[in-house]
């Protein structure tokens, strides 16, 4: 069964405009949820992390999250796209406390237009 | 504080040769996973240890694949053998015991494997 789904494998914004990246995860307990960007050829770097504290989430470069239980959402936005901002995001679910691995959605790929 | 270091960057073999990746975890850090990325796809967990102990793998992990930390520190995988379809990238990460869901997971910049 698929633990995180991210609806839209591509989105493309214009330079200044709303970034909104879809995020659904499967889990019959509270999880742990974090966001990853990856540049090309390049490792993952962590954008954000909800860890059952506050459920809107502040992370780098702009970036934040809502953790909505009731629609098992955990959205990633960010007010105003910057060029650099183009890269793959990837949602993952750590599903409980006592399951330490990652569980990855497919990613989607943000271009930004100028 | 290094980050996850993973070495080689870059690996091309020829079908039917082994090849071994390092990975050197954050020095605090005492668990280690492994990972597999393919082109256009989220990361898939291979392998987890905590110290020197293998705690988990997945069922990706054919018998072709070992991984080993056998001082608690590094950690190695090898894949025997090797197909065309274990082209990928391979990444590791670190993570603390405790508090793992706070402090987060590091990730390495990963070893892209291409078997010709």
């Amino acid at each position: 069964a698929q633990s995180v789904t991210q609806l839209g494998s591509h989105v493309s914004v214009s330079e200044g405009a709303l970034v909104l990246l879809r995020c659904n995860y499967s889990s019959s307990v509270p999880p742990y949820l974090f966001w990853y960007v990856q540049y090309p050829n390049q490792g993952l770097q962590l954008l954000l992390k909800y860890t059952s504290a506050a459920t809107l989430v502040k992370g780098i470069n702009g970036f934040e999250a809502e953790f909505k239980k009731s629609e098992t959402s955990f959205h990633l936005t960010k007010p105003s796209a910057h060029m650099s901002d183009a890269a793959e995001y990837f949602c993952a679910v750590r599903l409980s406390s006592n399951d330490y691995k990652l569980s990855f959605g497919a990613g989607t790929t943000v271009t930004v237009r100028a | 504080d290094t980050g996850v270091s993973q070495d080689p960057r870059h690996k091309i073999t020829k079908r039917g040769q082994n090849v071994t990746f390092r990975c050197d975890p954050i020095s605090e850090h005492n668990r280690l996973y492994w990972y597999r990325q393919t082109l256009g796809q989220g990361p898939e967990f291979l392998t987890y240890f905590q110290n020197e102990a293998q705690l988990e793998k997945s069922r990706l992990l054919s018998d072709r694949f070992s991984a080993e930390r056998p001082k608690g520190s590094f950690s190695t995988l090898e894949i025997q053998r090797t197909e065309q379809g274990d082209s990928a990238m391979y990444l590791c990460a670190s993570s603390r015991a405790s508090g793992t869901a706070n402090y987060g997971y590091t990730f390495g910049s990963g070893t892209r494997l291409t078997v010709v």
